[in-house]
């Protein structure tokens, strides 16, 4: 069974960067038919892709985050990681991790970590 | 971007009652592929959201049968044949035709 975990701080200061890392046990990491997505919720609202990652390190992020998020790979630890620059209290939210199958026939997030909430407060 | 329109934002339902929910996407989501790369997701209260379907009309694994999707172009639909309790939650429908990808606002379905 696949699992996904978010791991980082839960606060985070205004004007300075989120990181997070998801961390995948299970055999698909490497598998070219995957990416491997972060998307956020703030309380009591709906979700919100922030951007999603090939084993390959090909990228694609949402135009509305675009210059503030960096997102990355480590297939040696199965490992992705976010990080958001310049964060605001806006960004106060549950962040998740989750695969994104992309075969030619299958396009959805089908396996989910169980999400972390991060504030940003001073 | 694709916006994606979901009505009701909210449904209460009696229960064994069947509970219908629409999207509607700002543009055709039929891929050059000639897929359509809609899907379904339920969120629980507390829980991460939940692939419930794939592509218009699929089911996910595990997902019981009164569940079901339909719809073509830019209108889709989720029904639940017969509310149960446990479907209580938060349903959005998602497009991955294109990036960026997005998300319905979100059904609330409650018990009346």
């Amino acid at each position: 069974q696949l699992q996904l975990q978010e791991s980082g701080p839960g606060l985070v200061k205004p004007s300075e960067t989120l990181s997070l890392s998801c961390t995948v046990s299970g055999d698909s990491f490497s598998s070219t038919i995957y990416h491997w997505g972060w998307i956020r919720q703030p309380p009591g609202k709906g979700l919100e892709w922030i951007g999603s990652i090939h084993c390959t390190g090909t990228t694609y992020y949402n135009p509305s985050l675009k210059s503030r998020v960096t997102i990355s790979v480590d297939t040696s630890k199965n490992q992705f990681s976010l990080q958001l620059n310049s964060v605001t209290a806006a960004d106060t939210a549950v962040y998740y991790c989750a695969r994104q199958a992309t075969s030619s026939s299958s396009r959805y997030f089908d396996y989910w970590g169980q999400g972390t909430l991060v504030t940003v407060s001073s | 971007d694709i916006v994606l329109t979901q009505t009701p934002l909210s449904s209460p339902v009696t229960l064994g009652q069947p509970a219908s929910i629409s999207c509607t996407s700002s543009q055709s989501l039929v891929h050059s592929d000639g897929n359509t790369y809609l899907s379904w997701l339920q969120q629980k209260p507390g829980q991460p959201p939940r692939l419930i379907i794939y592509k218009i009309s699929n089911r996910f694994s595990g997902v019981p049968d009164r569940f079901s999707g339909s719809g073509a172009g830019t209108d889709f639909t989720l029904k639940i044949s017969k509310v149960e309790a446990e479907d209580v939650g938060v349903y959005y429908c998602m497009q991955a035709k294109q990036w960026p990808l997005t998300f319905g606002g979100g059904t609330k379905v409650e018990i009346k």
